[in-house]
């Protein structure tokens, strides 16, 4: 089945800076890739998404690339703010009916 | 309401007790999933429902857990005989239709503890 590996688990960087955000997958079938963010006692909320036909998306200071040969993704944040301080979540999926998650990554951002 | 709306928000039972935990979909989304996350883990996929039927039920990790959506709205998962290990928060999300051109929505969770 499908495994996501995700990195780093924390990352702490200064307001105003970019974050980075990497992960790999297993499964060479998968072709839907979701990013969501969840912060404190809250549910994930999708904030970007790619599929496999495309090779870049973005939304204004987010965007997420995809590297369907090497089968990484990562999520970009520029201009970091305080609100980005959340757990990031990458996702793999075929056709999105179950998606497997990796296992999130801590953002700090420092005013 | 706007949202995916999960009850209850909190819920501590004793070991080898029943529960259930329910959740309330979007308006018109006829999929609906249930997804479990342990401390510091990402979330693990349980079931996914297209209407009324378990589309995929792959993740239920053993038969003490069960769902169901009779009417293709609301749905309840069910745990028997809780075990410690059962203690994670229990999430539910909702998509228009399932498949590859539709956001999947989350509730807030059910924080499920088993002293």
């Amino acid at each position: 089945g499908e495994n996501v590996e995700q990195h780093p688990s924390t990352l702490s960087v200064q307001e105003g800076d970019s974050a980075v955000i990497k992960c790999t997958y297993s499964d060479s079938a998968s072709n839907y890739f979701p990013w969501y963010k969840q912060e404190l006692g809250k549910g994930p909320q999708l904030i970007i998404d790619i599929r496999s036909n495309v090779g870049e998306k973005k939304d204004q200071r987010i965007a997420v690339t995809l590297n369907k040969t090497a089968k990484h993704f990562s999520l970009h944040i520029t201009e970091t703010q305080p609100e980005d301080s959340a757990v990031y979540f990458c996702a793999a999926s075929y056709n999105t009916d179950k998606l497997i998650f990796g296992t999130g990554t801590r953002l700090q951002v420092f005013p | 309401g706007a949202g995916v709306s999960q009850t209850p928000s909190n819920k501590v039972t004793e070991k080898g007790k029943y529960v259930e935990l329910r959740c309330d979909p979007i308006s018109g989304h006829t999929a609906l999933y249930w997804y479990r996350q342990s401390l510091g883990q990402g979330p693990e996929f349980l079931i996914y429902f297209q209407g009324t039927g378990a589309a995929d039920d792959s993740g239920l990790p053993n038969d003490r857990f069960f769902a169901v959506r009779p009417e293709g709205s609301v749905s309840t998962l069910k745990i028997q005989r809780t075990e410690r290990g059962d203690s994670a928060v229990y999430l539910c999300a909702s998509s228009l239709m399932g498949g590859t051109n539709t956001e999947a929505f989350f509730g807030q969770g059910t924080r499920l503890t088993v002293v």
